[in-house]
C-alpha cells in the first residue's frame, strides 16, 4: 500500500536559516512518482517538484533542494537561507499505479514551516 | 491558460443540510479529482474521472456523498446529508490525458457544517 510519513508537524526557523523537511514513502511499485508541493495561507497547492523514481540526481533550484534516496526510501526538501514567504504547509506526496491501473496520488500530513523574521 | 475553477470558495451550512461544489477543469484536461482536506491533514482523494468515467472512488463515502461529470468536462460533488465531519477544504484537479503525474489544483472550497 501507498504511504507518505511527514513526522516534522510544525518547524520553526528565524530567517536565513537553513531547514530540511523530512519524506519517508513506502510503495510497492517499482515505477512511481515523488512530489512536494506547498500550501500558503491563502489555501491553493503550488506543485514544487516531481521525481520519478529511476532519477536518483539530486536537484537545486534557486534556494530550494531536494535528496532523493531510494535506498531509505526518503525524498527530504531542503531550504537554505529561509524568508518569512517561504511560511507555509509543505506536503509530500507518492504517486503510484496502486490497484487501479491509474496513478493515485498519496500525500502525507504535511509539516508547517514558520519563519519568523 | 486559465487554470481549475472551483465554486463556492466558501460555504457554511447546518448538519443535515446538503451543499454542492462546482468545477470546471483545465481545457482540454482528461482526467479531474476531488480531494478532502481535513484541518491539519494531507488531502485525501475522494473520485478520480477519466472523461466522464469514474476510476476510483473507493474513499467516496457513498451513503452521502456523490459526484459526477457530465459531458466529461465539469464536474460536482455533492454531499447530502452533511454531518460535522464533512467540515473541510474540497479541492479539485485535472490532469492531462497520459499525464495523471501532472495535477493542477483548484483554490478549493472551504466547507463549514454546523
Amino acid at each position: 500500500a501507498q504511504k507518505v510519513t511527514q513526522a516534522q508537524t510544525e518547524i520553526s526557523v528565524v530567517e536565513k536559516e537553513d531547514v530540511t523537511l523530512d519524506c519517508v514513502y513506502e510503495t510497492r511499485d517499482t515505477t512511481y512518482y515523488l512530489f512536494w508541493y506547498k500550501q500558503p495561507p491563502s489555501g491553493e497547492l503550488v506543485f514544487l517538484i516531481r521525481r520519478n523514481s529511476f532519477d536518483e540526481q539530486n536537484e537545486i533550484s534557486g534556494r530550494y533542494s531536494w535528496n532523493f534516496q531510494k535506498s531509505t526510501s526518503s525524498f527530504n526538501f531542503t531550504i537554505t537561507a529561509s524568508q518569512v514567504v517561504d511560511s507555509a504547509v509543505y506536503f509530500c506526496a507518492l504517486s503510484d499505479l496502486g490497484d487501479t491501473g491509474f496513478q493515485k496520488l498519496v500525500f502525507g500530513t504535511g509539516t508547517r514551516l514558520l519563519v519568523s523574521p | 491558460e486559465a487554470g481549475v475553477a472551483q465554486s463556492p470558495r466558501y460555504k457554511i451550512i447546518e448538519k443535515r443540510q446538503s451543499v454542492a461544489f462546482w468545477c470546471n477543469p483545465i481545457s482540454g484536461h482528461a482526467t479531474l479529482y476531488w480531494y478532502q482536506q481535513i484541518l491539519g491533514q494531507g488531502p485525501k482523494l475522494l473520485i478520480q474521472f477519466q472523461n466522464n468515467g469514474v476510476v476510483d472512488d473507493s474513499q467516496l463515502p457513498k451513503d452521502r456523498f456523490s459526484a459526477e461529470r457530465l459531458k466529461g468536462v465539469d464536474s460536482t460533488l455533492k454531499i447530502q446529508p452533511a454531518k460535522l465531519e464533512d467540515s473541510a477544504v474540497y479541492l479539485c484537479a485535472s490532469s492531462p490525458k497520459d499525464r495523471y503525474n501532472e495535477q493542477f489544483f483548484g483554490p478549493g472550497t472551504r466547507l463549514t457544517v454546523l
